[in-house]
């Protein structure tokens, strides 16, 4: 079992429509992570939040809203998605801050559909 | 910047064959490397994981050891099973920032 949990694991939403995905880790790690992955790809950072502080945005448009409320949660919030914003969305976290180079630890991701 | 380059798949074995993956990267400095894992349907499991030059890094039957002079961390075991068809990414770590290589699919039949 993951020790990321994310929900919800599956979500079908409309482009008009305003839905948070939501992540936990009770792992103690300080920094938590939101990545985009499209089939056949690997995951692309969107997010970084370290010590619940958001230190990486990687130029993600404004319809994606990222909340960290503590140290264990990190959420997602959705609004005015476009179709090609399908993926699996995957949650991640490390145990040291930006800067580190400890491993990731990811969820099952929720996997997203637009229509 | 950093880069991960590996081998293009799928790859097809059959059961108790051997495996390799090959993994090279460009990066600057020392970066931490990681194997990770991806099962229909699921997230990515961290595999394996090196942290500097001639660590080698094992995981259920799977290692890879951190080459500097060849710049690689191919991935190998010595019998595959059909539970371990999967993707696989090759990672490095640069400022908490994880590159990933394009993964490679391992389709193994009985």
């Amino acid at each position: 079992d993951t020790e990321v949990t994310q929900t919800p694991k599956h979500l079908v939403m409309g482009m008009t429509n305003k839905k948070s995905l939501k992540c936990e880790q009770h792992m103690g790690h300080r920094a938590m992570y939101w990545y985009k992955q499209k089939a056949k790809k690997p995951p692309e950072l969107m997010f970084v939040y370290s010590y619940e502080k958001l230190s990486i945005n990687e130029s993600v448009p404004s319809r994606f809203s990222p909340e960290c409320p503590n140290s264990s949660l990190l959420n997602l919030h959705l609004h005015a998605l476009q179709p090609e914003d399908s993926a699996l969305y995957l949650c991640a976290s490390s145990h040291s801050g930006v800067g580190g180079d400890q491993p990731q630890h990811f969820g099952d991701g929720t996997r997203l559909s637009i229509l | 910047g950093n880069s991960v380059t590996q081998m293009e798949g799928p790859v097809t074995l059959s059961e108790e064959a051997f495996l390799t993956i090959n993994c090279t990267y460009t990066a600057t400095g020392y970066p931490s490397l990681f194997w990770y894992v991806q099962y229909p349907g699921e997230g990515l499991q961290l595999l394996l994981k090196a942290t500097k030059a001639d660590d080698k890094g094992s995981n259920k039957g799977f290692e890879a050891t951190y080459r500097k002079e060849t710049t690689s961390f191919h991935l190998e075991k010595g019998s595959v099973q059909v539970s371990d068809s999967a993707v696989y990414f090759c990672a490095l770590i640069g400022y908490s920032t994880l590159t990933f290589g394009k993964g490679t699919m391992l389709l193994v039949s009985p």
